[in-house]
């Protein structure tokens, strides 16, 4: 019930584009995607509630599949403030449980 | 700060200890969740209040004690802890509705000796 995200971790360079899937066996209603930094509280990044939607956030947007029971999130010439662990949620149709993904931690280096 | 705080951030506790965490949220909003988060393993929901009701308990040990006087207040109350249960714990509150995120606060970092 646990979405899965993948990769676990990537190391980037400054201005490389990462892609991070996060895929579930449940039928979704919404994916959330948060980023935590290091020592800091997990932030709100976007929420998306229908399939084929897309948002962004500066460089960064996301994708969800509602079919697939999937979301990828889209990280578009990296900056070094984008290290962090991201995570996706997803709350199932039955409204009855909302789970995160283990995390993908993402490390931009100059 | 993200509107949701967090007090202590950092404890040391024996194990015949009793302490609490605070956690505190002017953002109006009536939910206030409870996560463990350890390390390589994902957050864990504990309990969910609403309006200052608990809905969830999410068969979590009775060493851990929620309380929630009012909707901008969630207290976690700690006795007899064992080391496993050394973690960050986070609090969150989120708006009504399926379309709000949730807003983290920057957790309390407990370490079991």
């Amino acid at each position: 019930q646990q979405p899965v995200q993948s990769p676990q971790a990537v190391i980037l360079r400054e201005g490389e584009d990462a892609v991070i899937n996060c895929s579930s066996s449940k039928a979704l209603y919404s994916v959330h995607w948060y980023r935590q930094k290091h020592g800091e509280a997990p932030v709100f990044l976007m929420i998306l509630l229908k399939g084929g939607e897309q948002k962004g956030h500066e460089k960064i947007s996301a994708s969800f599949n509602e079919k697939k029971q999937q979301s990828s999130l889209y990280l578009t010439a990296s900056q070094l403030s984008y290290s962090g662990t991201y995570f996706c949620g997803t709350l199932t149709y039955n409204f009855n449980k909302f789970y995160f993904g283990s995390g993908t931690k993402l490390n931009v280096k100059p | 700060e993200t509107g949701v705080t967090q007090t202590p951030r950092h404890l040391v506790m024996g194990m015949t200890n009793k302490k609490s965490l605070k956690c505190e949220q002017h953002l109006g909003h009536n939910a206030m969740y409870w996560y463990k988060q350890s390390a390589k393993k994902p957050l864990e929901l504990m309990f969910v209040y609403n309006f200052k009701e608990q809905t969830e308990n999410n068969s979590v040990p009775s060493r851990f004690s929620p309380e929630c006087p009012n909707s901008s207040h969630l207290f976690l109350h700690l006795h007899t802890l064992q080391p496993e249960d050394s973690a960050l714990y986070l609090c969150a509150s989120k708006g009504q509705g399926a379309s709000y995120g949730y807003t983290f606060g920057s957790g309390t970092r407990l370490t079991v000796v």
